[in-house]
């Protein structure tokens, strides 16, 4: 079984330029979620998607951060302008969503790793 | 207060020694306890997991939960080179929201 694909793997900009990160869950997953992961830290979650609607955005800033999930299947996550605390990992990680109770695991992609000069 | 503590200092120890790795939490509606592993330059992965308080044991890991206290463990018996990696406490209700401590950065020396 293939796992959650993420690109790119590293991006390097210059702040308040636009980045963009695209995620491919596993198929058949039905919650899409992107953490931030700033280094030293645990991950922070940012969003989550079931199916193609936002469960939860809560720490997501809005100003400068925005996510979709389009089909209910990939995601892509924008930052617009870039601030130099950006600088972090940019985890994707994907769930199946049974609703028959127990765990919903989430299996995480390998991240983006942004640097903001 | 955070919602998970994990104190995150570095661990060195030696192959064969056992890797004892501990979180606090506080807030009571957590119902699943796990710990992930992350390598360098990956995603985290799950190692295992709890459900409400007691012992787990997989192999050379135990995850203990005493949720009396909002204390949880993870020990690493006959620790190994290949278990050089990040450890990362998370815990949920179960609502998929996952908060997760700042990880232990543990290497292991051949």
């Amino acid at each position: 079984e293939a796992g959650v694909a993420q690109s790119p793997r590293y991006k390097i900009i210059e702040k308040r330029q636009s980045v963009a990160f695209w995620c491919n869950p596993i198929s058949g997953h039905a919650t899409l979620y992107w953490y931030q992961q700033i280094l030293g830290q645990g991950p922070k979650l940012l969003i989550q998607f079931q199916n193609n609607g936002v469960v939860d955005d809560s720490q997501l800033p809005k100003d400068r951060f925005s996510a979709e999930r389009l089909k209910g299947v990939d995601s892509t996550l924008k930052i617009q302008p870039a601030k130099l605390e950006d600088s972090a990992v940019y985890l994707c990680a994907s769930s199946l969503t049974r609703g028959t109770g127990g765990l919903d695991e989430q299996f995480f992609g390998p991240g983006t790793r942004l640097t903001v000069l | 207060q955070k919602e998970v503590e994990q104190d995150p200092g570095p661990l060195s120890v030696p192959e064969g020694a056992i890797v004892s790795l501990n979180c606090t939490y506080s807030n009571s509606a957590f119902q699943y306890f796990m710990w992930y592993r992350q390598y360098s330059r990956k995603g985290p992965e799950l190692l295992m997991y709890t459900y409400s308080s007691g012992n787990k044991e997989d192999g050379r890991f135990t995850a203990q939960v005493d949720k009396s206290s909002k204390y949880i463990s993870l020990f690493i018996r006959d620790s190994q080179p290949s278990d050089s990696a990040t450890y990362l406490c998370a815990m949920t209700p179960g609502n998929n929201r996952l908060a997760f401590g700042k990880g232990n950065q543990v290497v292991v020396i051949p």
